[in-house]
């Protein structure tokens, strides 16, 4: 049973459009969300995270919304660019599992020029 | 900084045949992760390590998988013997805080 889902395997949009890349989980013990990027024959790199008790985060082009009630998250790449092109996996851990991360299967996002 | 370091970066194995992956975590990385990564799946934790001591290993199948972590700082996943479903990218991270994990490039891993 998936805990986190990310149902888009892809991902298209223009150079300096916005993209949105989106998860569900199913586990309401869930309290903190992280969004990690992975290029190819690279390890995923931590990009932006949020915790429960908020409902935004931002850090220059990407922004993480949390809708806690719908279990619900997003992250938001204003403007893209082609460089942004890689997997995106969101994932989740809460306060008890000693930071075990449990990841969606990921999206990929190509920034056309 | 150095980063999370993984040898070897490919393995192609024939099935039944054992094989062992090494990572050195960033210095002073107390955590130290390992994940399996299938094709088109995210991560999934095989084991974490608390300096040299195990914290979860719930996931890993103790029948063929082993992973020690001495003096608290390298760490060696080993498979024996391995089966084709074993392929897959295999994943070493470390962190100093929970929740801020590092990944290292990953182990490729081909049985065939």
């Amino acid at each position: 049973d998936q805990q986190v889902k990310q149902n888009s395997p892809s991902l298209s949009v223009q150079e300096g459009r916005i993209s949105i890349l989106n998860c569900d989980y199913t586990n309401s013990m869930f309290d903190y969300f992280l969004w990690y990027k992975k290029y190819p024959a690279e390890g995923p790199t931590f990009l932006i995270s949020i915790s429960s008790i908020k409902d935004k985060n931002e850090d220059g082009r990407f922004t993480v919304f949390l809708n806690k009630s719908a279990k619900h998250l997003s992250l938001h790449i204003v403007p893209s660019q082609p460089g942004d092109s890689a997997v995106y996996f969101c994932a989740a851990c809460y306060g008890g599992s000693q930071g075990n991360l449990i990841f969606g299967k990921g999206t990929k996002l190509s920034v056309k020029p | 900084e150095a980063g999370v370091a993984q040898s070897p970066r490919y393995k192609i194995i024939e099935k039944r045949q054992s094989v062992a992956f090494w990572c050195n975590p960033i210095s002073g990385h107390a955590t130290l992760y390992w994940y399996q990564q299938i094709l088109g799946q995210g991560p999934k934790l095989l084991i974490q390590f608390q300096n040299n001591g195990v914290v979860d290993d719930s996931q890993l199948p103790k029948d063929r998988f082993s992973a020690e972590r001495l003096k608290g700082v390298d760490s060696t996943l080993k498979i024996q013997p391995a089966k084709l479903e074993d392929s897959a990218v295999y994943l070493c991270a470390s962190s100093l805080r929970l929740n801020e994990q590092f990944f290292g490039p990953g182990t490729r891993l081909t049985v065939l």
